[in-house]
């Protein structure tokens, strides 16, 4: 019944190493956002996608890379981690059109820890 | 640029009423948003307003006054399960969302 899931809640690792979050939404929407959440919860936008093309792509290190396979599905890859990744990262889902952009609904997000 | 601007943190009593503000400078708009976080959860959607006046919801009510650039969102009737961070975002002309840094409030019995 989860409307947006993500895996994993939590991951703890070493810097330099490469991780992946994974979410799908079972809601139908068209657009789906990873955003990251720092120490001061600040809500940032890093990507969107919208039928499966990048519509939006923030000042993000390119060591970030958002990959959809379908438009259920937006995971974020994390190349050479650095200790300033360490965040709180929230998958996000909305239907949009140019009217407005509707509600978002989050997942629980990944807590990402970099020793 | 754009910018949005709420409190860092406010405090109010349980039972009472507490106002959260949101001023904001952006390129256009297309609404404005309110969200509720609970601490180590995910942001949920409380209120949507687009046209200048009051909308009510329960024990919330959100405000707008798109001249002023200004949001406000009431919340009555305070209860200990209120204590959260409260966020405030802004569509812009390109229908993105500009997000506040959010408002922690603090309900005390």
């Amino acid at each position: 019944d989860t409307a947006v899931s993500q895996t994993p809640k939590y991951l703890v690792t070493q810097m330099g190493n490469d991780k992946s979050i994974k979410c799908e939404q079972n809601l139908g929407h068209d657009t789906m956002y990873w955003y990251k959440q720092d120490s001061k919860k600040f809500l940032k936008i890093m990507f969107s996608y919208n039928n499966k093309e990048l519509i939006i792509n923030e000042t993000v290190p390119n060591r970030f890379s958002p990959k959809s396979p379908d438009k259920a599905h937006l995971n974020l890859h994390i190349n050479s981690l650095e200790l300033g990744d360490s965040a709180v990262y929230f998958c996000a889902s909305s239907q949009v059109d140019q009217r407005d952009t509707g509600e978002l609904f989050f997942g629980e997000g990944s807590r990402l820890t970099v020793l | 640029g754009q910018n949005i601007d709420q409190p860092t943190e406010m405090t109010a009593t349980e039972g009472a009423i507490v106002q959260i503000n949101c001023t904001y400078q952006t390129s256009g708009f297309n609404g404005l948003f309110w969200y509720q976080q609970h601490a180590g959860e995910a942001p949920t959607f409380l209120s949507y307003n687009v046209l200048d006046g009051l909308e009510e919801k329960g024990r919330f009510s959100s405000f707008l006054s798109r001249s002023k650039g200004y949001s406000y969102l009431l919340l009555k009737e305070l209860q200990m399960k209120d204590s959260a961070s409260y966020l405030c975002a802004v569509v812009d002309s390109n229908y993105q969302l500009i997000w506040g840094a959010g408002t922690k409030l603090i309900i005390k019995p």
